[in-house]
């Protein structure tokens, strides 16, 4: 049973353009949402994260939004550029024991065309 | 700027041999994670330390793989036997850890595992 879904597995935009990359989840008790950029051969790289008690946060040209009753959230990238391709992970944390355990989706590769 | 450090970055290794993989979290982070991402997927968690102390190993498949982390700090990570599904990249990462609201998660490199 996957809890954290992205269901599209790639995303082509054009340079300049916004990327919007969505995340979907399952458990309710989910509380802090992060997105993660990853190159091939690199570890992933924390891009930008959200609380539950928030429905916003903005850093830059990376916008996440919450909506918590529809368990979905969303990666917006305005405008663009081709250093962004990359494959982009949604996780979903559980607090516990003083800190937070991650679920992951399968991840969106995005490909931005100059 | 801290970085969470791996090694080796590349293992290949033959069917029923034993490996290793090390991690150094960042400094002051105590808690320390060990995951692993087949291609395709996204991370999945074999197994959580706060400091020197096993948080989770639920995920770890305890018949093969161990892992330590002696004195709260660096950590090591072994397989033994290696078997062929065990073909995977296996990340390391940190957080701050207890009394943290938000606690982020710094990944390292990973090291790239392949099993012939």
């Amino acid at each position: 049973d996957q809890q954290v879904k992205q269901n599209s597995p790639s995303l082509s935009v054009q340079e300049g353009r916004i990327s919007i990359l969505n995340c979907d989840y399952t458990n309710s008790m989910f509380d802090y949402f992060l997105w993660y950029k990853k190159y091939p051969a690199e570890g992933p790289t924390f891009l930008i994260s959200i609380s539950s008690i928030k429905d916003k946060n903005e850093d830059g040209r990376f916008t996440v939004f919450l909506n918590k009753s529809a368990k979905h959230l969303s990666l917006h990238i305005v405008p663009s550029q081709p250093g962004d391709s990359a494959v982009y992970f949604c996780a979903a944390g559980l607090s516990g024991a003083g800190s937070y355990q991650l679920t992951f989706g399968k991840g969106t590769k995005l490909s931005v065309i100059p | 700027e801290a970085e969470v450090a791996q090694s080796p970055r590349y293992k290949i290794t033959e069917k029923s041999q034993a490996v290793a993989f090390w991690c150094d979290p960042i400094s002051g982070h105590a808690t320390l994670y060990w995951y692993r991402q087949i291609l395709g997927q996204g991370p999945e968690l074999l197994v959580q330390f706060q400091d020197e102390s096993v948080v989770d190993d639920s995920q770890l498949p305890k018949d093969r793989f161990s892992a330590e982390r002696l004195k709260g700090v660096d950590s090591t990570l072994k397989i033994q036997p290696a078997e062929l599904g065990d073909s995977a990249m296996y990340l390391c990462a940190s957080s701050l850890g207890v009394g943290q609201n938000t606690d982020t998660q710094y990944f390292g490199p990973g090291t790239r595992l392949t099993v012939l």
